[in-house]
């Protein structure tokens, strides 16, 4: 049972606008709410996180957005750079089941010049 | 910090073989987990740890795995007998534990069973 679901496995964008990338979760228990990104031979590295408690969060270029009733948050990337291509990961917890990561399976992105 | 250190990053062996992939996680944190990437699954949790005691191992694929953690510096994933379905990408992650708070990864390692 697959709790967090990235549903684009890949996503293709022009430099400069914006990429929009989407999760979806079916546990009502989780509560934070986290996007990787990873390059090729390396690990994931923590780009953005947000609390259940806020629908919006933001820095610098990357804003992640969360709708609790929907069960979905949504990363915007603007504007989009060539160093962006990546494999982007969503992650969610829940904190009764301590700090565990639930991921999602990624979703492919490359910023064409 | 120079974050959290995984070896070997390659890994090649036969079937059959022993295999044992080790972490040291980053100074002053507290939670260890252990990851597997692949192609069909993704990024699947193994185990995790909480001050060097396993908190949930549920999924740990089969008795040919095993993980410990004898200090809060270092943990290993030995996998015995290898088979050629345990090639993936190991990852190993440290955190402080608590909620709210997020993983920091090694570069992994790549294994390959043939």
């Amino acid at each position: 049972d697959q709790q967090v679901k990235q549903n684009s496995p890949s996503l293709s964008v022009q430099e400069g606008r914006i990429s929009i990338l989407n999760c979806d979760y079916t546990n009502s228990m989780f509560d934070y709410f986290l996007w990787y990104k990873k390059y090729p031979a390396e690990g994931p590295t923590f780009l953005i996180s947000i609390s259940s408690i806020k629908d919006k969060n933001e820095d610098g270029r990357f804003t992640v957005f969360l709708n609790k009733s929907a069960k979905h948050l949504s990363l915007h990337i603007v504007p989009s750079q060539p160093g962006d291509s990546a494999v982007y990961f969503c992650a969610a917890s829940d904190k009764a089941a301590g700090n565990k990561l639930t991921f999602g399976g990624g979703t492919r992105v490359l910023v064409k010049p | 910090d120079a974050g959290v250190i995984q070896s070997p990053r390659h890994e090649v062996t036969e079937m059959g073989q022993e295999v044992t992939l080790r972490c040291k996680p980053i100074s002053g944190h507290n939670s260890l987990f252990w990851y597997r990437q692949t192609m069909m699954r993704g990024l699947e949790l193994l185990i995790y740890f909480n001050n060097n005691v396993p908190i949930d191992d549920s999924g740990m694929p089969e008795d040919r795995f095993s993980a410990k953690m004898p200090n809060a510096s270092f943990s290993t994933l030995k996998i015995q007998p290898s088979e050629p379905r345990d090639s993936a990408v190991y990852f190993c992650a440290s955190s402080f534990e608590g909620p709210y708070t997020e993983a920091f990864f090694g570069q992994g390692t790549r294994l390959t069973v043939v």
